[in-house]
């Protein structure tokens, strides 16, 4: 069965660095997006990418956060300038037109 | 808020019961998901419900939807020790457009005593 693929799966890094998360989502998906969960809270939407560009982003997702589909096959997230509250599980995902998900299995992000 | 919320956010039972979780919703959906998470671990997607369906089973799991009171449940039946997770329902809008964006519940942390 087709997988979403992330990594690295924990990555850890000192505060104002900047982070890549890398995904490769689903080939023949249209649509991509990137979700966070902070440590025991809900799952968020951070933003959703289609036809190369980003179709929608919440509060969330300010001028720090940035995602780039560089080849045609990886969809990255790009912190900038890490803050100890963007330690959270990141979550890739893809879905075709139905709207069928697959998430990957995440990276955890430690902001130290 | 579009936040989906579940009830009870925490539930204990015995191996071989029954566990029912709640999910409900403030607006017109497309579909509404289940998922499941180990604790800090990834999202398993467990199955899927369209808006024009009002029951859906899958092997232990059942899910029904009520649109007109905005609500779905998830029932495992027969519970193990090893369905310990949280659970966390997600749904689509209606008129996703260019997003298709999930909304997620606020899940139900289910502990399973064997």
């Amino acid at each position: 069965e087709p997988e979403v693929t992330q990594t690295p799966s924990h990555q850890v890094t000192q505060m104002g660095q900047e982070v890549i998360l890398r995904c490769v989502p689903i080939s023949n998906h249209l649509y991509f997006y990137w979700y966070r969960q902070i440590l025991g809270q809900k799952v968020e939407f951070l933003v959703s990418f289609y036809n190369n560009e980003i179709s929608e982003k919440s509060e969330i997702f300010d001028d720090q956060f940035s995602v780039e589909r560089p080849d045609g096959s990886n969809f990255t997230l790009k912190i900038r300038s890490t803050k100890l509250e963007d330690s959270a599980m990141y979550f890739c995902a893809s879905s075709g037109l139905l709207g069928g998900y697959t998430f990957g299995s995440g990276t955890r992000l430690t902001v130290v | 808020s579009q936040q989906g919320e579940e009830d009870p956010q925490a539930l204990s039972i015995q191996e071989g019961e029954n566990a029912t979780m709640n999910c409900s919703y403030k607006t017109s959906i497309n579909n509404l998901q289940w998922y499941r998470q180990n604790s800090g671990r990834g999202l398993v997607h467990l199955i899927l419900i369209r808006s024009n369906e009002r029951e859906k089973h899958s092997g232990r799991l059942r899910v029904t939807l009520d649109t007109s009171k905005k609500s779905s449940s998830l029932l495992i039946t027969a519970s193990r020790a090893a369905d310990t997770a949280s659970y966390f329902c997600a749904y689509l809008l209606t008129g996703g457009g260019a997003t298709n964006k999930l909304i997620f519940g606020t899940g139900t942390l289910l502990a399973v005593q064997p």
